[in-house]
């Protein structure tokens, strides 16, 4: 069974530029969440989407935005990036909009020169 | 911003010692995990525990809630140099019609062989 998967695994783009990250979750859940990591703190919740809709938001700047497919895949898109905008990534999926355990993929590790 | 705040920020024992993390947390939760995290890659799931438990076990592992205190302690019994990893408590809380994991800044655990 196949977990989580993000893709890219690395990437770095210049200040201004725009970038789009990529999960597909386990097979089965249709909910996706993304979270940000930066260096030395926990994960920070950008994004929930269940059934295609957004149902839950962080607190994150407009440059930040998200859809999810009808196979439940989602992309996460950051425009005009900023240094700040250094980090792990993560995507997590669960069954339900509220399920208890969410399972994470690897993450993406974006940075911004 | 951050729910949880582990304690210690960091921690190093040697093989086969007990770890004891501890959590606190602000606001009334639904249930508080604990996640692992090796070398800035995704999270682990290791454990829930509701609200309304005070105790629970999985294998090593041994995790208490005190919602009068708002604290919660990850206990690893005979540690093993594979444990040395990042660990996070996150809270899911009442109310919304999202879910959400809030994180804290997570203890750097070093099981040195």
């Amino acid at each position: 069974d196949a977990g989580v998967t993000q893709s890219p695994t690395h990437l770095i783009k210049t200040r201004g530029q725009q970038v789009t990250l990529r999960c597909s979750p386990i097979s089965g859940h249709k909910s996706v969440s993304w979270y940000q990591q930066v260096l030395g703190q926990g994960p920070q919740f950008i994004f929930q989407y269940y059934e295609k809709e957004e149902r839950g938001r962080g607190n994150f700047p407009d440059r930040f935005s998200a859809r999810q497919f009808p196979n439940y895949s989602s992309e996460l898109n950051v425009n005009a990036l900023l240094l700040g905008d250094s980090a792990l990534y993560l995507c997590a999926s669960s069954q339900t909009q509220k399920n208890t355990e969410a399972f994470f993929g690897q993450g993406t590790r974006l940075t911004v020169v | 911003s951050q729910q949880g705040e582990e304690d210690p920020q960091a921690l190093s024992i040697q093989e086969g010692e007990n770890a004891t993390m501890n959590c606190s947390y602000k606001t009334s939760i639904n249930n508080l995990q604990w996640y692992r995290q090796n070398s800035g890659r995704g999270l682990v799931h290791l454990i829930l525990i509701r609200s309304n438990e005070r105790e629970k076990h999985s294998g090593r592992l041994r995790v208490t809630l005190d919602t009068s205190k708002k604290s919660s302690s990850l206990l690893i019994t005979a540690s093993r140099a594979a444990d040395t990893a990042s660990y996070f408590c996150a809270t899911a809380n009442t109310g919304g019609s999202n879910y959400k994991l809030t994180f804290g800044k997570g203890t750097l655990l070093t099981v040195n062989p």
